[in-house]
């Protein structure tokens, strides 16, 4: 089945600093990959659309220079927290729809969580 | 604005028992409505998607009900068991073609199963 990695599960840093999310998918091509928050006991976000080789798009009140995405390849996607905050501290989970796959189905990642002191 | 909502937030049950976990949402142009499965600090294992032309959907012991008119979906999990113990959450999609892929979800439903 597809597989969705992210990397690294867990990353603790320091207020100020970036932090950067791999997502991959290991055994398909992904036309778009999704990104989302979930804060503890609450839903998942979506903050960003990434489609390969173009701009993300962003949903409202979402950052898009705070939280930079790159989607160079049809594997990876990265995220970028940049000038990280203790309230940007959160579970990050991304997605992936296959290429030529049924676009109704997304593959999910099993989350990054970051915490920012 | 679609918002999402499930009750009840938590649930505990002792293992055997039938149960059923609701999901509303205020827009009823949805493209479909997935059911997901979260297991503590992990990602997300799709359950069900139902169309939004369907009424349900079944697998294994679980079935999901849609009434698109009245924006409302249930999960119905027969003869729980421990190991179904986990958070639910629903989602549902924009109507466009080209936004399949957004998801709106809801806040989950906690199940616990007691042995």
């Amino acid at each position: 089945g597809a597989v969705v990695s992210q990397h690294p599960s867990r990353v603790i840093c320091k207020s100020g600093t970036s932090v950067k999310i791999e997502c991959r998918s290991l055994d398909f091509q992904a036309t778009t990959m999704f990104w989302y928050r979930q804060f503890p006991k609450q839903s998942l976000m979506l903050m960003a659309t990434s489609n390969e080789g173009s701009k993300a798009t962003y949903e409202q009140g979402v950052e898009k220079d705070k939280f930079l995405i790159n989607h160079a390849s049809l594997t990876l996607s990265t995220l970028t927290v940049t000038s990280a905050h203790p309230e940007d501290s959160s579970f990050y989970i991304c997605s992936a729809n296959e290429r030529g796959g049924n676009q109704e189905t997304q593959y999910f990642g099993p989350g990054t969580r970051l915490l920012v002191l | 604005k679609q918002e999402v909502t499930q009750i009840p937030a938590a649930l505990s049950v002792p293992e055997g028992e039938n149960l059923v976990l609701n999901c509303s949402f205020t827009d009823s142009a949805i493209y479909n409505l997935q059911w997901f499965r979260q297991d503590p600090g992990k990602g997300l294992t799709s359950l069900l998607l139902i169309q939004s032309s369907q009424r349900e959907q079944t697998s294994g012991r679980l079935n999901a009900s849609l009434d698109k008119s009245s924006g409302r979906s249930t999960l119905y999990i027969a003869a729980s068991q421990p190991g179904d113990s986990a958070t639910y959450l629903c989602a549902v999609s924009r109507i466009s073609s080209s936004n399949t892929g957004k998801l709106i979800f809801g806040q989950g439903t906690t199940l616990q199963v007691k042995p």
